[in-house]
């Protein structure tokens, strides 16, 4: 199946642990994107990341930062973990010029 | 900086009535504008995209519209049914940043 792909489906973890969220897509797609999804169900942007430039939107904590291994991975990192990061997270990727395709998300709980 | 907007907010219909939800965004400077249902507890599912230069795409029941130059969008379901139920957000490309989201208008269809 071609798809953006996301593991694990479910985080539950501590504060202050450090967690890493990874995305797969094997659409061919060359920009790829981390969403975040709030209690109030509003989703903001958090990074996108082709393989020449990262943008990332500047209410991001520094505790989160992308790495991408190739073009069809991009992982999310989360440092000391927080209460308030919890979430639900989607990966989404595109080719450019054309809609976005998204994975299923990765809900993460932080007790 | 764009900001999107979706009225209703909430929706409720009986089986079969035509419906219409209502998409506006600030700035018409857009590349393109996507329209995705998300079903509870799920990913994002896209059901349509429109480029700048296009008025209006269809798949099935569903039809989309645009209006550039007034910043709207329209989302019209013929003859919903039940499996329609669920909440369906609008979102933008600007052409010099990334997709940005409405907070969804919730569908309920009941039998």
């Amino acid at each position: 199946d071609t798809a953006v792909s996301q593991t694990p489906k479910y985080l539950v973890t501590q504060m202050g642990n450090d967690k890493s969220i990874k995305c797969e897509q094997n659409l061919g797609h060359d920009t790829m994107y981390w969403y975040k999804q709030d209690s109030k169900k509003f989703l903001k942007i958090m990074f996108s990341y082709n393989n020449k430039e990262l943008i990332i939107n500047e209410t991001v904590p520094n505790r989160f930062s992308p790495k991408s291994p190739d073009k069809a991975h991009l992982n999310l990192h989360i440092n000391s973990l927080e209460l308030g990061d919890s979430a639900v997270y989607f990966c989404a990727s595109n080719k450019q010029g054309e809609g976005y395709t998204f994975g299923s998300g990765t809900r993460l709980t932080v007790v | 900086k764009q900001e999107v907007t979706q009225i209703p907010a909430a929706l409720s219909v009986p089986e079969g009535e035509n419906l219409v939800l209502n998409c506006s965004f600030t700035d018409s400077a857009i590349y393109n504008l996507q329209w995705f249902r998300q079903d509870p507890g799920k990913g994002l599912t896209s059901l349509l995209l429109i480029q700048s230069s296009q008025r209006e795409q269809t798949s099935g029941r569903l039809n989309a519209s645009l209006d550039k130059s007034s910043g709207r969008s329209t989302l019209y379901i013929a003859a919903s049914q039940p499996g329609d139920s669920a909440t369906y957000l609008c979102a933008v490309r600007p052409g010099y940043s990334t997709l940005t989201f409405g907070k969804g208008t919730m569908l309920l269809v009941s039998p």
